[in-house]
């Protein structure tokens, strides 16, 4: 089946750039996504992107995509304190019922 | 404003006592689901809903039941619950079975004595 994988960890200090690795198995995949989990909240969207794309942009965040490798990253620029949180990758395969299936999460902590 | 709703956040039960996890939203959503987040193991899906009346397991549906009978509830029914349900469960919608993006509510943590 599908299988998303992440680090559990990640620490940064304020003002320098956070990159978060994801790797993914469905060679089917047709989103990718970018989840943020803050502290005793649910998850939200924070960005995606199409299969198709290789790189997409939104202000200080940049998504890469290697569809070759199923290799996805998010690189945060300039991070910030309230950057601290539980970073979920997730993928969306394709076919009849599109299911999203979750990586483990990135913690990241952010050093002022 | 557009929102899931679980109720409730927190919860001490102990081994057997039937309990309900209620879910609603108020987005007029067709498609639901149900996640347990445990450390280490992400999030995995345990029930999900295509609309009224439609519900199929998910990748750990065990101990489990789940009911759509209005479009706006999902709850998630643990009829004897065990320990190794301890979990902080979370109940998503989205507006279709694409799943372009999913809301999720703010979380049940639950603990089974």
């Amino acid at each position: 089946g599908e299988d998303v994988e992440q680090s559990l960890f990640l620490s940064v200090r304020e003002g320098d750039s956070s990159v978060i690795n994801c790797t993914y198995t469905d060679s089917s995949s047709t989103y990718l996504y970018w989840y943020k989990q803050e502290p005793g909240a649910g998850l939200q969207l924070l960005t995606y992107i199409f299969s198709n794309m290789d790189m997409k942009q939104d202000q200080r965040l940049t998504v890469l995509l290697n569809k070759k490798d199923k290799h996805l990253s998010l690189r945060i620029a300039d991070t910030q304190t309230g950057d601290s949180a539980i970073y979920f990758c997730a993928e969306r395969s394709s076919g009849g019922y599109q299911k999203v299936t979750f990586g483990t999460g990135t913690k990241l902590q952010v050093i002022p | 404003e557009a929102q899931v709703t679980q109720n409730p956040r927190y919860l001490i039960t102990v081994t057997g006592k039937k309990l309900t996890v209620t879910c609603s939203q108020n987005m007029n959503h067709e498609y639901m689901s149900w996640y347990r987040q445990d450390p280490g193991l992400g999030l995995r899906q345990i029930y999900y809903s295509m609309n009224v009346e439609v519900t199929d397991k998910g990748d750990v549906p065990e101990g489990y039941k789940v009911s759509r009978k209005e479009k706006r509830n999902f709850p998630l029914i643990l009829e004897s619950p065990s320990p190794n349900q301890t979990s902080l469960y979370f109940c998503a919608s989205s507006a279709d079975r694409n799943n372009e993006k999913l809301f999720f509510g703010s979380g049940t943590q639950l603990s089974v004595l």
